[in-house]
């Protein structure tokens, strides 16, 4: 049962150094959604991916965060000179969509737990 | 503004009660989820609905698309239901969540 993989799933950087988080979405699934979940807080939507592109990154801080879907491989975030401040849990979903555009269940990953010294 | 509000924020329960956990949210939607995360654990969807009503096994989840307003309901609650229930609204592409609600099952 290939679900929604994302590794590391834990990741200790210290404060300056660059985090890079994978996701690997069902298999078939060609859209990718990456959420953070802050100490204490909910969960908020960052970005959303089609392969190779960037449909909506409304939700990313403006700087040091980047985010990818190639057409080979898996989904990545980055968060580059991470600071203590991005010390969140971070989850990775991938969803289908019908020929017709219709939205589809979003299915999520087990999460990657960033913990910034 | 689309904001999504859940309650309560938290609930203890006692085993085999029956659960109500309520969620509204501000303007119209595409379809709404709930989720369950256990501590430490990753996110389950439990069910997208966008009309009416759905149900697997002691899970029942409603929707009144007027009221802006859905509801979770667990029956004959059980210890292992103890997780954080929470309610997400669909906007086109991006999901709105509300705060979650703390469900504990006691023996």
């Amino acid at each position: 049962n290939a679900g929604v993989m994302q590794n590391p799933r834990h990741l200790v950087r210290r404060r300056g150094q660059e985090a890079r988080l994978r996701c690997s979405p069902v298999k078939g699934h060609s859209h990718v959604y990456w959420y953070r979940q802050l100490p204490e807080e909910g969960l908020k939507f960052m970005v959303y991916l089609q392969k190779e592109n960037i449909i909506d990154e409304s939700g990313m801080p403006k700087e040091r965060f980047s985010a990818e879907f190639p057409k080979e491989g898996p989904s990545i975030l980055r968060i580059q000179q991470v600071v203590r401040g991005d010390s969140a849990a971070y989850f990775c979903a991938s969803s289908y969509r019908t020929s017709g555009g219709r939205y589809n269940e979003q299915f999520f990953g087990p999460g990657t737990r960033l913990t910034v010294l | 503004k689309n904001e999504v509000e859940q309650s309560p924020q938290n609930l203890t329960a006692q085993e085999g009660e029956f659960i109500t956990i309520n969620c509204s949210y501000s303007v119209g939607i595409s379809a709404l989820h709930w989720l369950q995360q256990h501590p430490g654990g990753g996110i389950v969807s439990l069910f997208m609905l966008s009309s009416g009503k759905k149900k697997h096994g002691r899970l029942i989840a409603t929707i009144n698309i007027q009221e802006k307003h859905s509801s979770l309901h667990i029956t004959a609650s059980h210890p292992r239901d103890s997780a954080v229930y929470i309610c997400a609204a669909s906007y086109g592409n991006k999901l709105v969540f509300g705060a979650g609600t703390i469900l504990r099952v006691k023996s």
